[in-house]
């Protein structure tokens, strides 16, 4: 079955201290990974599609890559407003069914 | 931007009634999708819909699951009998198309409690 696993768990950043979130997933041959953004009692909002190893993708702070074996989100001068939990999630062999980490929950202090 | 709406956004019921939970899709998707996460743990797949028929379901749907989409806007998940197990987050989702590098559009949620 496809793991996906994310670390740190949370992680607490001062305004403007960049940092990085990963995504390790083990899959029978990589068919894209998604990023997505969850705020409290609310639902994923998506972020990235990254699809081949190599990828990047950028949204104002967020930047995303994806290796061969993992996926970096890295956060640049964070704000208190990018304060959320990150989450990851492959597609299964049928591209129905999204396999979720278990996310990393981002505190950015003023 | 176009959403995918939720109703409602909270669910009271007390264990062994019927609950149907309501999402209108993103209105160019053809695939739906219904997720679930019980507090403090991951978003889990329950089942995905096409054309009017489940595409793919996980172990967690059993025979007191059951979708529907009943006109043109509107999907529902109905859960025949609840249990205390089934209070959790329920997420709709829907995409323009399949594929590995088409993105599911998730709703709010509406937070089921059973008692």
């Amino acid at each position: 079955e496809d793991q996906v696993t994310q670390s740190p768990e949370a992680l607490r950043l001062q305004e403007g201290e960049s940092s990085s979130l990963n995504c390790s997933y083990t899959v029978s041959g990589l068919r894209g990974l998604f990023w997505y953004r969850q705020d409290p009692g609310k639902g994923p909002e998506f972020l990235f599609t990254l699809y081949s190893a190599g990828e990047e993708k950028e949204k104002e702070r967020l930047k995303a890559t994806l290796t061969k074996k993992e996926s970096f989100l890295h956060i640049t001068a964070p704000k208190p407003e990018d304060s959320a939990t990150y989450l990851c999630a492959v597609p299964d062999k049928s591209d129905y069914k999204l396999s979720f980490g278990a996310g990393t929950t981002v505190t950015v202090r003023a | 931007e176009p959403e995918v709406t939720q109703t409602p956004s909270h669910q009271v019921t007390q264990m062994g009634q019927e609950v149907i939970l309501r999402c209108v899709p993103i209105s160019n998707h053809l695939y739906f999708y219904w997720y679930r996460q019980i507090l403090g743990q991951k978003v889990e797949f329950l089942v995905s819909f096409y054309n009017n028929e489940i595409s793919e379901k996980s172990e967690i749907f059993d025979d007191q699951f059951s979708v529907e989409r009943p006109d043109g806007s509107n999907f529902t998940l109905k859960i025949r009998s609840t249990k205390l197990e089934d209070s959790a987050m329920y997420f709709c989702a829907s995409s323009v198309r399949q594929g590995s590098n088409q993105p599911q559009h998730f709703g709010d949620g509406t937070r089921l409690s059973i008692l």
